[in-house]
C-alpha cells in the first residue's frame, strides 16, 4: 500500500524566514496530494493541494511543488508568521479514482519564533 | 456554511464499555470517511461510505469496530468492548463525491476517546 513519509519531524524558523517541508510517497499511481494544517486540539484544515497534472501551485504565501519522477512533494511557506506555528501533514491518495482514502504522513511541527 | 460536526467532543470510557461516536457531514456530501489519530501521529484511515454504502472498511482494526450510515447522511462509529489501545482522536471527514477525481476532504473537530 501507499507509504507517505515526512521530514524533518520538527522545524523551527525565525519570523519572516521561509520554511520548506518535504514529503515522499511510494505509490506511483497516486495523483492527489493535499497538505493539512492542524493546530493543537483542532481539526485538520486543508491549506493547499496539488494534482499530478501540474508541477507547482501557489496561493499567496504558500506553494506546493511536485516531482512525480522522484515521488516527492514539498510545501513552501514564505514570510512566516507566528500564526503559522502548527503541525503540518502531507497526504496522498493510494489509488486513483473518485473519493479515495488518504494516507497521511506523521506530521511536522513548525515553530515560528517571533 | 456549517462544516462537519462530531459528537461527543470528548468521551471517557471504562475498559470493556461500548461507545458510539457520531458524525454529521456537510450537507450534500456523498462521501464520508472515518480516521483514527493517535497522539503525535497522522490520521489513519478506518472506513469509507458512499451514500449509505460502506465501500471500504479495510482500516478497521478489529471486529469490535463497526460503522454505519443508514440514510446516507449521519454516520455512527461504534466500538464494542473498548480497550486502552482504542484511546485516540476519531476524525470524520466528508467530501462532495464527484466521480472521476479525488475530492477535498473536510474534517470534523474529532472525538477524543480515552479508555481507562
Amino acid at each position: 500500500g501507499e507509504n507517505v513519509e515526512q521530514h524533518p519531524s520538527t522545524l523551527s524558523v525565525q519570523e519572516g524566514d521561509s520554511a520548506v517541508i518535504k514529503c515522499t510517497y511510494s505509490d506511483s499511481a497516486s495523483n492527489y496530494f493535499p497538505w493539512y494544517k492542524q493546530e493543537l486540539g483542532k481539526r485538520p484544515q486543508l491549506i493547499i493541494d496539488i494534482r499530478s497534472n501540474v508541477g507547482e501551485k501557489k496561493d499567496q504565501r504558500i506553494a506546493v511543488t511536485l516531482n512525480k519522477t522522484a515521488k516527492h512533494f514539498s510545501l513552501h511557506i514564505t514570510e512566516t508568521q507566528p500564526e503559522d506555528s502548527a503541525v503540518y501533514f502531507c497526504a496522498a491518495n493510494p489509488a486513483t479514482g473518485a473519493n479515495s482514502k488518504l494516507t497521511f504522513g506523521k506530521g511536522i511541527t513548525l515553530s515560528v519564533r517571533p | 456554511g456549517a462544516g462537519v460536526s462530531q459528537s461527543p467532543r470528548y468521551k471517557v470510557a471504562k475498559r470493556g464499555q461500548d461507545v458510539a461516536l457520531r458524525c454529521d457531514p456537510i450537507s450534500g456530501h456523498v462521501s464520508l470517511f472515518w480516521y483514527q489519530q493517535a497522539l503525535g501521529q497522522g490520521p489513519e484511515f478506518l472506513t469509507y461510505f458512499q451514500n449509505e454504502a460502506q465501500l471500504d472498511k479495510s482500516g478497521l482494526p478489529s471486529d469490535r469496530f463497526f460503522a454505519e450510515r443508514p440514510e446516507g447522511s449521519v454516520s455512527t462509529l461504534k466500538i464494542q468492548r473498548t480497550q486502552q489501545e482504542d484511546s485516540a482522536v476519531y476524525l470524520c471527514a466528508s467530501s462532495l463525491g464527484i466521480a472521476g477525481s479525488t475530492d477535498t476532504q473536510y474534517f470534523g473537530p474529532g472525538t477524543r476517546l480515552t479508555v481507562l
